[in-house]
């Protein structure tokens, strides 16, 4: 079976601090897909990333950066110089290839991040 | 619309009573997803439709949970005699093929409180 951690329940900063959204998975899969999404408080889930199993190459998307580690099996979110407007519930996700099931995601608990001005 | 909709947005039902969710989609997505939002925890699957046809239902807790995608675009999660356990967000998601390669685009979900 599927799951995903992310251990880090909340995580408090101050802007323009750099902080790491840590998140380990388990899969017996060799080909998945692991993704990030954002969930502001209005609710709407907004994705961030998609990466599969196959590409180990971290990915930088302005000041947001992901270190994929299959070693290890932990697929990591970076905000760097965060902003108020980073404050949010952020869950990290992956999807197996199943026949019926589609592209059905399994979702870690979340990480609360705050950052204060 | 651009994105995926979901009306209500809010529901407060009294034990007992049957509610109606409803999903729009993204216009030309073949797959729609439900998931179930306890608070503060992660979306759990709940169905899945390709087109008209619901290939995986397994993830639906009781068979008070319906749900249906007659014409493969809007979809409608019923739930039948609510109980409290039932209060939660439901999130309908959509992804333009069937393939697992695809990203899931959700919408803002609808809260629903049972008392």
């Amino acid at each position: 079976a599927q799951k995903v951690t992310q251990a880090q329940t909340e995580i408090s900063v101050v802007e323009k601090e750099d902080v790491t959204l840590d998140c380990v998975y388990e899969t017996r899969d060799t080909t998945y897909y692991l993704f990030w999404y954002k969930q502001p408080p209005s609710g709407e889930l907004v994705f961030l990333i998609r990466r599969n199993s196959f590409d180990e190459q971290n990915e930088i998307s302005g000041r947001y950066s992901w270190n994929f580690q299959k070693s290890t099996s932990s697929f990591n979110f970076t905000i760097t110089a965060s902003q108020v407007v980073d404050s949010a519930v952020y869950f990290c996700a992956l999807s197996e290839a199943q026949e019926t099931s589609g592209s059905r995601l399994t979702f870690g608990e979340g990480t609360q991040l705050t950052v204060n001005p | 619309g651009a994105g995926v909709s979901q009306s209500p947005r809010y529901k407060v039902a009294k034990r007992g009573q049957d509610v109606a969710l409803r999903c729009d989609p993204i216009s030309g997505h073949v797959s729609l997803f439900w998931y179930q939002q306890a608070l503060g925890q992660g979306p759990e699957f709940l169905t899945y439709f390709q087109n008209e046809a619901q290939l995986d239902k397994s993830g639906l807790p009781s068979d008070r949970f319906f749900a249906e995608r007659p014409e493969g675009s809007v979809s409608t999660l019923k739930i039948q005699r609510t109980q409290q356990e039932d209060s939660a967000v439901y999130l309908c998601a959509s992804s333009l093929r069937n393939g697992f390669t695809d990203t899931q685009y959700f919408g803002p979900g609808t809260r629903l409180t049972v008392l």
